[in-house]
């Protein structure tokens, strides 16, 4: 499979924990992105790479919120002191970003992060 | 950065009959993407149109783009239930900044 893969797809954690998620992008791709979706909204955007280089931050992304991608392959995104507020799906989405006619963003399967 | 709204929030149709959402945005953009999204998945590409094309076909989806109206349309033809699912637009502006989505249209085809 070449699309782009999240590990894992479901995450029960309690409040206060620390977690951690994974993106795969699709292996050509220079730009990956990370999204927040809760239930009956559209996905808000919270960071994106362009190859290793963080380049933007939304203000949703508060401390408790860090993203690397040490290489410029795979991302993880994590949180720490998980709040209940937190509990939502977590999409990654990359693109090949080369050029402004390459901005398609192909998406993962998501995390969906439930704090109790 | 730039967000698409999708118009209406809710579309109920009969298998068969044809679909259409309506997206608006605010300032100029380099190309509009379509998103589908099934419960509880992420989100699947539909259809990319550039700020220089008016229409847009792959299979049964039609998108059109008025620039000067700030608009996109997504049109399915001879709807299916499997066609069921939240649909979202997502304007790419000109300074290649990042694009925001809004809340989509979810669509449910009875069969």
């Amino acid at each position: 499979d070449t699309g782009v893969s999240q590990d894992p797809r479901h995450k029960i954690t309690k409040r206060g924990q620390n977690v951690t998620f994974r993106c795969d992008p699709i292996s050509e791709h220079n730009r990956l992105y990370w999204y927040r979706q809760t239930l009956g909204q559209g996905p808000e955007f919270l960071t994106y790479f362009q190859n290793e280089a963080q380049l933007e931050k939304s203000r949703l992304l508060s401390d408790r919120f860090s993203a690397e991608r040490p290489k410029g392959s795979f991302s993880t995104l994590e949180i720490q002191r998980t709040e209940q507020g937190d509990s939502a799906m977590y999409l990654c989405a990359s693109s090949l970003g080369e050029t402004q006619s390459s901005y398609e963003q192909y998406f993962g399967p998501g995390t969906r992060l439930t704090v109790t | 950065s730039q967000q698409g709204e999708e118009d209406p929030q809710a579309l109920s149709i009969q298998e068969g009959e044809n679909a259409t959402m309506n997206c608006s945005y605010k300032t100029s953009i380099n190309n509009l993407q379509w998103y589908r999204q099934n419960s509880g998945r992420g989100l699947v590409h539909l259809i990319l149109i550039r700020s220089n094309e008016r229409e847009k076909h792959s299979g049964r989806l039609r998108v059109t783009l008025d620039t000067s109206k700030k608009s996109s349309s997504l049109l399915i033809t001879a709807s299916r239930a499997a066609d069921t699912a939240s649909y979202f637009c997502a304007p790419a502006p000109t300074n290649a900044g990042k694009s925001t989505f809004g809340d989509g249209t979810t669509l449910t085809v009875k069969p």
